[in-house]
């Protein structure tokens, strides 16, 4: 395993599309964490699992956006009727709980949404 | 006021000289994080602590738990250290991030 997969790695949408993306983690990680970057900022908290269980979710996260992790093994994250102000580059990282607890981060999907 | 404070925001430095960038947290933390990030977005972890000082190659951490504080220094710099650094607070039990705001860090030759 080469570490934490991200796709797409690009995408471009229209105002009010649905879109989704991808995360692979580190096969034997049980935590899996999604961060937003938006330009010129450090990264935001969005939601993370333990395997399959979603258990913090932060209120940056409306009601527009779902994760799922249905394995516990890789995860999706959705956002519906995208917005401008969703523009951001997507990071997602795991962990091996418990082990080392050192967070290995995916290259990021960058979202534009005009 | 941000629950992580790195400062200072921009760096611009000659190849070879020594490099400090400071982090200061207010939450409680299990663990600080010092991340390397590269235009492109892809960020690489340097260094999880919490307590004393590691070091890699060039670049050292250190933690002063009690001053809630942390640095990072990099020793000979060098054009390809260019990149942005974030440090990272890592909370008691679920472990999830609270960053930094990212120091943008250039190196000349």
């Amino acid at each position: 395993d080469t570490g934490v997969s991200q796709n797409p790695r690009h995408k471009i949408t229209k105002r009010g599309q649905n879109v989704t993306f991808r995360c692979d983690p580190i096969s034997e990680h049980n935590r899996l964490y999604w961060y937003r970057q938006t330009l010129g900022q450090g990264p935001e908290f969005l939601t993370y699992f333990q395997n399959e269980a979603q258990l913090e979710k932060s209120r940056l996260l409306s009601d527009r956006f779902s994760a799922e992790r249905p394995k516990g093994s890789f995860s999706t994250l959705e956002i519906q009727r995208t917005e401008q102000g969703d523009s951001a580059m997507y990071l997602c990282a795991s962990s091996s709980w418990g082990v080392t607890d050192e967070q290995y981060f995916g290259p990021g999907t960058r979202l534009t949404v005009t | 006021k941000n629950e992580v404070e790195q400062s200072p925001q921009n760096l611009t430095a000659q190849e070879g000289e020594f490099i400090t960038i400071n982090c200061s947290y207010s939450v409680g933390i299990s663990a600080l994080h010092w991340l390397q990030q590269h235009p492109g977005g892809g960020i690489v972890s340097l260094f999880m602590l919490s307590s004393g000082k590691k070091k890699h190659g060039r670049l050292i951490a250190t933690i002063n738990i009690q001053e809630k504080h942390s640095s990072l220094h990099i020793t000979a710099s060098h054009p390809r250290d260019s990149a942005v650094y974030i440090c990272a607070a890592g909370g008691q039990g679920a472990q999830k991030l609270v960053f930094g705001q990212g120091t943008r860090l250039t190196i000349n030759p």
